[in-house]
């Protein structure tokens, strides 16, 4: 069964500063990984999908990098600002069975400090 | 941008009632799914639904839980008898295929 990792399970960062979230699987045998975000009681904000052929993805401040073989993606936040301040989740999508479900990290929650 | 639409945001039952989860996917898509999250856990998987039948479903998907697409928007989750431990935020999402979800902003069900 495919078990998702992430770390730091919590970070704290002035404003500005540029951090990266870092998040580990145990298959490698996956159609995809998709980055989310989640504010406190709310619902999952897809930031970014990358499919198993690509390396990376970017949508403005984020950019989120795969390694497949090694089981690893990076989401890195450049310039952090305060409502950046959420939950972030990890989830990867994986060949096995029908791969029909996502398997979720517990997440890593930021705060960006003003 | 298109969106997951679930009702009721919050919804608070007696522990042995019926629920029902509402969700209207994204209409050009073919794949529904239904995951929860207790509270300080893990997003998990619940189960998925294709082509008028559920394709996967989980070890937590028992009998106690159905899904059902009733007409050509809406897709539910139903819990029979809700228990304390059936307390959760319950997202549904929707796909084209072996791409991304979108998921929806989640229904709390609080079972008292």
């Amino acid at each position: 069964k495919q078990e998702v990792t992430q770390i730091p399970a919590a970070l704290s960062v002035p404003e500005g500063e540029n951090l990266v979230l870092n998040c580990s699987f145990t298959d490698s045998a996956i159609y995809n990984l998709q980055w989310f975000r989640q504010d406190p009681g709310k619902g999952l904000t897809s930031l970014l999908l990358i499919q198993s052929s690509q390396r990376e993805q970017t949508s403005g401040r984020l950019n989120a990098s795969l390694d497949k073989s090694s089981g690893r993606s990076t989401l890195y936040i450049a310039a952090s600002q305060p409502g950046d301040s959420a939950t972030y989740l990890c989830a990867v999508r994986t060949r096995g069975g029908t791969g029909n479900q996502f398997y979720f990290g517990t997440g890593t929650s930021l705060t960006v400090i003003p | 941008e298109p969106e997951v639409t679930q009702t009721p945001s919050h919804q608070v039952t007696q522990m042995g009632q019926e629920v029902i989860l509402r969700c209207v996917p994204i209409s050009n898509h073919l794949y529904f799914y239904w995951y929860r999250q207790i509270l300080g856990q893990k997003v998990e998987f619940l189960v998925s639904f294709y082509n008028n039948e559920i394709s996967e479903k989980s070890e937590i998907f028992d009998d106690q839980f159905s899904v059902e697409r009733p007409d050509g928007s809406n897709f539910t989750l139903k819990i029979r008898s809700t228990k304390l431990e059936d307390s959760a935020m319950y997202f549904c999402a929707s796909g084209t295929g072996f791409g991304g979800y979108t998921f929806g902003s989640g229904t709390r069900l609080t079972v008292v």
